[in-house]
């Protein structure tokens, strides 16, 4: 299995709700990585978690919690977001340094 | 701060070579990337580089560094139409974080 797995591909929620947004990978990498996406832009890093350990970009709004429940997975939860939070969102898994694994993402959509 | 620029448009036609261009600031990027992304996807690694290397080669990928000038480029022998997308240089100096550039949106026309 050399892919990494998210779900749901698109997402519309509330500005009230909470949702999870899941992504699996099998392949034994040591580093799992949420990205947001806008259009037309770079993907930018929101966390980290790489030999147990997670980092975090600080700019990240606090609705965004990330959860790793192990190796394999790394969720993110999303609660009370704006609609400025619309984008893809991205994981990512690498074993090499820098040489990351996407999955397809997940396209959100805050209304 | 690291910075890596990339210009943001590329258009050619079908059958010519592609060169996608890339200038990065960090003198201690070891690892260098190109990353492809095609619309409504998520990023795809084509090909990296290590600093100590100067080209790669890999089917029509040819990867040029020039460390001394911090330029990087991606040259694309006979382009296709599946090759329109949009083109991610990246560097790291070492760490499991890469510094993505802004993207090169390469068009391909017949």
């Amino acid at each position: 299995d050399t892919e990494v797995t998210q779900t749901p591909k698109h997402l519309v929620m509330g500005m009230t709700n909470k949702k999870s947004l899941k992504c699996e990978q099998h392949m034994g990498h040591r580093a799992m990585y949420w990205y947001k996406q806008k259009a037309k832009k770079p993907p930018e890093l929101m966390f980290v978690y790489s030999y147990e350990k997670l980092s975090i970009n600080e700019s990240v709004p606090s609705r965004f919690s990330p959860e790793c429940p192990n190796s394999s997975l790394l969720n993110l939860h999303l609660h009370a977001l704006q609609p400025e939070d619309s984008a893809l969102y991205l994981c990512a898994s690498s074993q090499e340094l820098g040489a990351l694994t996407f999955g397809s993402g997940t396209r959100l959509t805050v209304v | 701060g690291e910075d890596v620029e990339q210009s943001l448009f590329l258009s050619v036609r079908e059958g010519d070579s592609s060169v996608i261009n890339c200038t990065y600031t960090d003198s201690s990027s070891t690892y260098l990337y190109w990353y492809k992304q095609e619309p409504g996807a998520g990023l795809q690694l084509l090909t990296y580089i290590f600093s100590n290397m100067d080209m790669k080669q890999d089917q029509r990928l040819t990867v040029l560094l020039n460390k001394k000038d911090k330029h990087l480029s991606l040259r694309i022998a006979d382009t296709q139409t599946g090759d329109s997308a949009i083109y991610f240089c990246a560097e790291t100096e070492g760490s499991y974080i890469p510094t993505f550039g802004r993207g090169t949106s390469l068009i391909v026309h017949p």
